[in-house]
C-alpha cells in the first residue's frame, strides 16, 4: 500500500515571499503520478500541478514548481512570489500507473498555509 | 470547463437516519470517486464507480454504500447514519484515460446528531 506524508500541518508565508510545502512517499510502484491539490477556505479542490515518475524534469505551472527526487521518494511544492489567494490547504496526491480500472488518489493529510500582508 | 456538482453543501440529520448525498458531473466520465475529509486526516476514499453499476470499496467503506445507474450520477448512502460519520463529503471525477486529473465537487458537510 501506498502511504503519503506531509510533515508540515500549517505554515506561513509573507506576500511576495516564496514558501515550500514538503511530501514524501512510500511507494515499491515504478510507474506513478504525483499531484498537488489546493482547497481554498470554502471553496473546491483544484489541481495545482502534476508529476510523471518516469519525467525526470520537475513540472512547472507559472508561480508552481516541484522538487522531486525518485530515489529519496520526496516531493515538495514551490511557490513563488506568494500571492493573498494562495491561503488555502494544501494536499500532496499519489496514484499509481492505470492498471485498466480507476486509479484512486492516495492523500496526505495536507498543509495549510496562510499567505499574510 | 468540467463540473461536478453535489446535491447539498450542508446537511444535517439524525442517527438512525439513511441519508442520500449525491454526485453529478457533466464531462461524460468513467470514474467516479467518494471521499471523506476530517481534520488531520486527509481525504479518505470511502468507494469508486468505474462504469455504470461497477463499484469498488475503497479504503473506509464500512457504515457506506454506493450506487451508479447513470454515467454522469454516483450516490452515497448512510444506511443507518451515526455521529462518526459527521464528515465531509467530497465527490470526484475523473476520465478513464489522460492525465488521470480528478475533478472535485463543492463537497456536502453532514452532522449526524
Amino acid at each position: 500500500a501506498q502511504t503519503v506524508t506531509q510533515s508540515q500541518p500549517e505554515m506561513s508565508v509573507q506576500e511576495a515571499e516564496t514558501v515550500t510545502l514538503s511530501c514524501t512517499y512510500d511507494t515499491s510502484e515504478n510507474n506513478y503520478y504525483l499531484f498537488w491539490y489546493k482547497q481554498p477556505p470554502s471553496r473546491q479542490m483544484i489541481l495545482v500541478i502534476r508529476q510523471e515518475a518516469y519525467k525526470q524534469q520537475n513540472a512547472t505551472e507559472n508561480r508552481f514548481s516541484v522538487n522531486f527526487q525518485k530515489a529519496a521518494k520526496s516531493f515538495s511544492l514551490k511557490i513563488s512570489d506568494s500571492q493573498l489567494g494562495d491561503t488555502a490547504m494544501y494536499f500532496c496526491a499519489f496514484m499509481k500507473g492505470s492498471t485498466g480500472t480507476a486509479s484512486k488518489l492516495t492523500f496526505g493529510t495536507g498543509t495549510r498555509l496562510q499567505v499574510t500582508l | 470547463d468540467v463540473k461536478v456538482t453535489q446535491s447539498s453543501r450542508y446537511l444535517v440529520k439524525r442517527t438512525g437516519e439513511k441519508v442520500f448525498l449525491e454526485c453529478v458531473q457533466d464531462m461524460d466520465h468513467e470514474n467516479m470517486f467518494w471521499y471523506r475529509q476530517d481534520p488531520g486526516l486527509g481525504l479518505r476514499l470511502i468507494y469508486f464507480s468505474y462504469d455504470v453499476k461497477m463499484k469498488e470499496k475503497g479504503d473506509i467503506p464500512e457504515g457506506y454504500s454506493v450506487s451508479r445507474e447513470k454515467k454522469e450520477r454516483f450516490s452515497l448512502i448512510l444506511e443507518s447514519a451515526s455521529t462518526n460519520q459527521t464528515s465531509m463529503y467530497l465527490c470526484a471525477s475523473s476520465s478513464g484515460s489522460g492525465t488521470y486529473e480528478q475533478y472535485f465537487g463543492p463537497g456536502t458537510r453532514l452532522t449526524v446528531t
